[in-house]
Formats: C-alpha cells, structure tokens, sequence
C-alpha cells in the first residue's frame, strides 16, 4: 500500500524557535496533502490543505503566518512552525492523496511530536 | 456545515462483549466514511471505508459497519472485543474523492480483561 513518512517523529525545541516537519509520499506521487493538528486526548483537526505548486489552504482559525507550509515537489510537503510557543506542542499529522483501486484515498503519516518548552 | 459527530466518548466493555460505536454524519449529496484506530502510542490505522455499493462494510481484525442513509449514521461493530481492541476509534467523512477527511471527536474504548 501506499506509504507516507514524517520526519522528524518527534522534536524538542525552545520557545520562539522555529521548527520544520517533512512529509513525503514514498511510493506515489501526491497533488495533494493535508496537515492535521492532534492535541492529547483530542480529535485530528484539519489546519491545512496544499496543492503542490500553489498556496495552501488554510481552515478558519489557523494563523498562515505562523504554520508555514510549501509543497514544492509531488512527493514532499513541509509544515514550518514559525516562532514556536509551548501552546503550539502537539502532534502533527499529515495525510497525502493517492489513489486506491477506482478511488482516491488519504494515507496518513505516523505524526510528528512537538515539544515547546 | 459538513461534519461528523461521535456521541460516545468513552466505552468500557469487558472481553467478549459486542461492540457498536456511533457515527452521524452531516453531508449534502455524496459522501465517502472511514473509521480509523489509533492505539495507545502509535499512529492512525484505517479499519474500514465506505465509498458505494453494498452498505454492510467489513473492515479488518473483524469490524464492520453499516452505512444508513435514512439515519446519516455509519456504526462501528464487533461481535466480541478483545482486550487488544482498547484504543481511540475515530469516525471521519469526506464529501467527495478530492476533498479534505473531517474527523469526529473520537471514543475511546477501553476493554476489561
């Protein structure tokens, strides 16, 4: 099946620092991903959607300043915490769009954990 | 507004005991379900999708659901949990091929051995 890595899985960092987490889709090409947000104990919470070669799109609510993300090739996409506070620690997940016998179909990451101290 | 709401937040079951978790979604026109598990510690795991077709999905490590329209609902089910089922149990849905997954707010199951 199709494969998506995240790099780092986990990274510990200082406040006002910033932090870049890579996703990359291993054995397919991916127009498409998607940066998801998950506090402990909470729901994934979409952030963003980006296209590779345009802007991202943000949801209601996300500071585009703040998460950076820039999806250059067809198989990487990265999201940039900018200026990191501890309320930005949580695991982040990302999701790339391939395609699964007559569908399209999200594969996810394995998450990055962000700490801020 | 599209959206997906679990109404469980926590399940506690001893082993053996059937299982049904509930999912309602909120979309206009087609959509397409998921139920995802993700295990203490580790990343999200697709257990089952429903994209068309025949509504009784099976998914693996023996759950299922089953896509009613007339009730919006998508329920998670198996016959008798083990003790390796505890886990977050997400239900999500998207409207259509290309668009984002929405997430509900999860339930955790928690089995007694």
């Amino acid at each position: 099946g199709a494969v998506v890595s995240q790099h780092p899985s986990r990274v510990i960092c200082k406040s006002g620092t910033s932090v870049k987490i890579e996703c990359r889709s291993l054995d397919f090409q991916a127009t498409t991903m998607f940066w998801y947000r998950q506090f402990p104990k909470q729901s994934l919470m979409l952030m963003a959607t980006s296209n590779e070669g345009s802007k991202a799109t943000y949801e209601q609510g996300v500071e585009k300043d703040k998460f950076l993300i820039n999806h250059a090739s067809l198989t990487l996409s990265t999201l940039t915490v900018t200026s990191a506070h501890p309320e930005d620690s949580s695991f982040y997940i990302c999701s790339a769009l391939g395609v699964a016998g007559d569908y399209n179909e999200q594969f996810f990451g394995p998450g990055t954990r962000l700490t801020v101290l | 507004a599209q959206s997906v709401s679990q109404h469980n937040h926590h399940v506690i079951l001893s082993e053996a005991a059937s299982l049904e978790l509930g999912c309602n979604y909120s979309y206009g026109g087609t959509v397409n379900l998921f139920w995802y598990v993700q295990y203490p510690g580790q990343h999200l795991q697709l257990l089952l999708k429903y994209f068309s077709g025949d509504p009784l999905v099976k998914g693996i490590k023996g759950f299922e659901a089953e896509f009613i329209k007339s009730k919006f609902s998508f329920n998670l089910r198996k016959p008798s949990v083990q003790w390796s089922d505890t886990a977050e149990y997400f239900c999500a849905g998207r409207g259509s091929s290309a668009s984002k997954i929405i997430f509900g707010s999860g339930t955790r199951l928690s089995i007694r051995p």
